[in-house]
């Protein structure tokens, strides 16, 4: 059974605009959440992480991310999407390892 | 900057070839895994390690094999290569601790198979 996942293969925005990648996951107890990134013939890079305390966690390159115990689910948002924020999106689950959901291609267009 | 190196970047090699793909850290981490990445740009867990003489299987059953013998060294090896090992091979290492934390990613390896 998949531990997080994606429901958007793709998110197209505007540059300037806010936007949203978004992840929900189904594991038990309290999850440890993850956001990365990749871009072209890269490996990933690390975003953001929620482990517990507060529910907003701020991350790298301006990412920010909301965790929803109700709702399961650990979107990841940016108020103003620049171009060069053009990437593929992971959301992860600790599962003794981390488990990875299927990815979302953020495009934005200029 | 993260200190973990993979290569080859890019293999192209025949059916039935046996190949490794090296993954070193400068790090000292003791986790260390890979992740296979293939076209539709999923990511699965095909092996990880605790620490030296430590290996597990991942989550995608995989024909690979893995050894560490070093702290720093995570090398994963395919006897006989076939074209559905095609994809992108990714190492990644973290700190020990309750979690697993943040993975540091290498650069990825690309092993193309006719």
């Amino acid at each position: 059974a998949q531990s997080v996942a994606q429901p958007e293969d793709q998110v197209n925005v505007a540059e300037g605009n806010p936007l949203t990648v978004k992840c929900t996951y189904s594991v038990s107890g309290n999850p440890y959440l993850f956001w990365y990134v990749q871009y072209p013939n890269r490996g990933l890079q690390f975003l953001l992480k929620y482990i517990t305390g507060d529910n907003l966690v701020k991350g790298s390159y301006g990412f920010e991310a909301e965790f929803n115990k109700s709702q399961t689910s650990f979107h990841l948002k940016k108020p103003s999407a620049l171009v060069s924020d053009s990437a593929l999106y992971f959301c992860a689950v600790d599962r003794g390892a981390l488990t990875f959901g299927s990815g979302t291609r953020l495009q934005v267009q200029p | 900057e993260a200190d973990i190196y993979q290569t080859p970047r890019y293999l192209v090699i025949g059916t039935g070839k046996k190949i490794t793909l090296e993954c070193s850290q400068t790090m000292g981490h003791d986790k260390m895994y890979w992740y296979q990445q293939d076209p539709g740009m999923e990511l699965h867990l095909i092996h990880y390690s605790y620490g030296v003489n430590s290996t597990e299987k991942g989550d995608l059953s995989s024909e690979s094999t893995v050894s560490r013998i070093r702290t720093e060294h995570f090398p994963l090896t395919l006897e006989s290569a076939r074209p559905s090992h095609t994809s992108q091979y990714l190492c990644a290492s973290s700190e020990s601790g309750t979690y697993t934390g943040e993975l540091f990613f290498g650069e990825g390896s690309r092993l193309t198979v006719l």
